[in-house]
């Protein structure tokens, strides 16, 4: 898992309610990005950022937000408006955001059940 | 599109056993490919990643090959181990414009003793 930390392991919310993901690196990388994962689909971004106070839409941007506010932070805030936002989150480092042969570092993720 | 279908999507292999895991990608222009492992409930670790020159990459037990003219990827594992149980992802990273990754699906892998 690296230098990434992600909490908590495990979140447990009622539906309606918005819940905040924390994302933490200690790699001194640039850009971070936010994934979900769900059974039988690959990861799916969902946001990422390529430097302090920037982020960016990925593919399934809709009922999530974020900020960065410092390089080595990248919350996640899932809304009220996500219809389905059980799933497992990863965050995910790299030290530049540039299609090269940067390497992503994965977090433990976290795995969020809304009922 | 830009796809990344991997196969099988399901393995069982008894301890010490060989196999070797497909990855199947449409993704263009292409950039490079990496395989990454990842255990139930963490998150992924990186095994190997190439780019077009290359057609082969060893990690340890894991070897990764590309044929970048048919399009194919294979992840092969050699003296199988219990702790090599673990979902293996095969990432495509699309250059130009698209710059983005493409995950496949994954191979889920059981050693049994």
């Amino acid at each position: 898992d690296g230098g990434i930390t992600q909490s908590p392991k495990y979140l447990f919310r009622k539906e309606g309610q918005n819940v905040t993901l924390s994302c933490e690196q200690n790699l001194n990388h640039d850009a971070m990005y936010w994934y979900r994962q769900d059974p039988g689909q690959g990861l799916r971004l969902i946001y990422y950022s390529q430097i302090v106070n920037d982020f960016q839409k990925g593919d399934i941007a809709e009922g999530y937000s974020v900020s960065r506010e410092k390089k080595e932070s990248f919350p996640l805030t899932v809304t009220s408006a996500q219809k389905n936002p059980t799933a497992f989150y990863l965050c995910a480092s790299s030290p530049r955001l540039a299609g090269t042969a940067y390497e992503q570092y994965f977090g433990p993720g976290t795995r969020l059940t809304v009922t | 599109k830009n796809q990344v279908e991997q196969s099988p999507q399901s393995l069982i292999i008894l301890e010490g056993k060989n196999c070797t895991l497909q990855c199947n990608y449409t993704v263009s222009p292409f950039s490079n490919l990496r395989w990454y492992k990842q255990d139930t409930g963490r998150g992924p670790v990186s095994l190997t990643i190439m780019t077009f020159s290359e057609n082969t990459k060893s990690n340890g037990r894991y070897t990764a090959t590309l044929d970048a003219d048919t399009k194919q990827s294979s992840l092969h594992i050699t003296a199988s181990q219990l702790s090599d149980s673990a979902s293996y992802i095969c990432v495509v990273r699309a250059g130009g414009a698209t710059n983005k990754l493409i995950f496949g699906t994954g191979t889920l892998l059981a050693v049994q003793p």
